[in-house]
């Protein structure tokens, strides 16, 4: 198995330019998360799905970002605009119905100019 | 508002050694906790976890224990390798709510193993 594969693995952008980042979960699991890392915060939580649905997305930190899950292999999380505040490592990670089953991918580093 | 703790930014210890990583919560309602492992460019990896209807929980060279009353959780590898040397987080979760698989991670430590 591959594990969860995110894209890019690095951006760099500008600020107000429309960022997003992909991931595709191991095949099978029903629970997909969206962490953002970052040196002030730790890691943190911003949103996840389970079947495809958005359960909890408290940790999503303004309207400005937002995650979709179209179907059981693909999930995006878009931020528009971006700003600089917003630079950050992204996890994305999948897992079944066990509570220790989340399995993490290698991260997405954005940069915000 | 913090409600996972890890105080110790860093911690060095020598190969053979143990080393012992600490982690504080706040929330009463956290009834399962994790330890996870990050290597710089990789995502976090489970290492081992607790219940809290345990106090002790051991896979190898990785025991975890856990003490409720002082809301307290500790991971203790022996012996230490070089290869252990990674940024180690404590995270936590609350049975109920569809809050199963929502985890609070604390800040990380990092240990470092000197050969």
């Amino acid at each position: 198995d591959a594990g969860v594969i995110q894209s890019p693995r690095h951006e760099v952008t500008e600020m107000g330019q429309e960022v997003t980042l992909r991931c595709k979960p191991i095949s099978g699991h029903d629970y997909l998360f969206w962490y953002r890392q970052t040196m002030m915060r730790g890691l943190e939580l911003l949103i996840y799905f389970n079947n495809n649905v958005p359960i909890d997305d408290s940790g999503m930190p303004e309207d400005r970002f937002s995650a979709k899950m179209p179907n059981a292999s693909f999930s995006t999380l878009k931020i528009q605009p971006s700003e600089p505040r917003d630079s950050a490592v992204y996890f994305c990670a999948s897992g079944g119905e066990g509570r220790d089953e989340q399995f993490f991918g290698p991260g997405t580093r954005l940069t915000v100019l | 508002d913090q409600q996972v703790k890890q105080n110790s930014p860093s911690l060095s210890v020598q190969e053979g050694r143990i080393s012992i990583l600490n982690c504080d919560y706040t929330n009463s309602m956290f009834d399962y906790f994790l330890w996870y492992k990050k290597y710089p460019a990789e995502g976090p990896t489970f290492l081992i976890s607790i219940s809290s209807i345990k106090d002790k929980n051991e896979d190898g060279r990785f025991t975890v224990f856990l003490n409720k009353s002082a809301k307290h959780l500790s991971l203790h590898i022996v012996p230490s390798q070089p290869g252990d040397s990674a940024v180690y987080f404590c995270a936590a979760s609350r049975v109920g709510g569809g809050s199963n698989y929502k985890l609070t991670f604390g800040k990380g430590t990092l240990l470092t193993v000197n050969p």
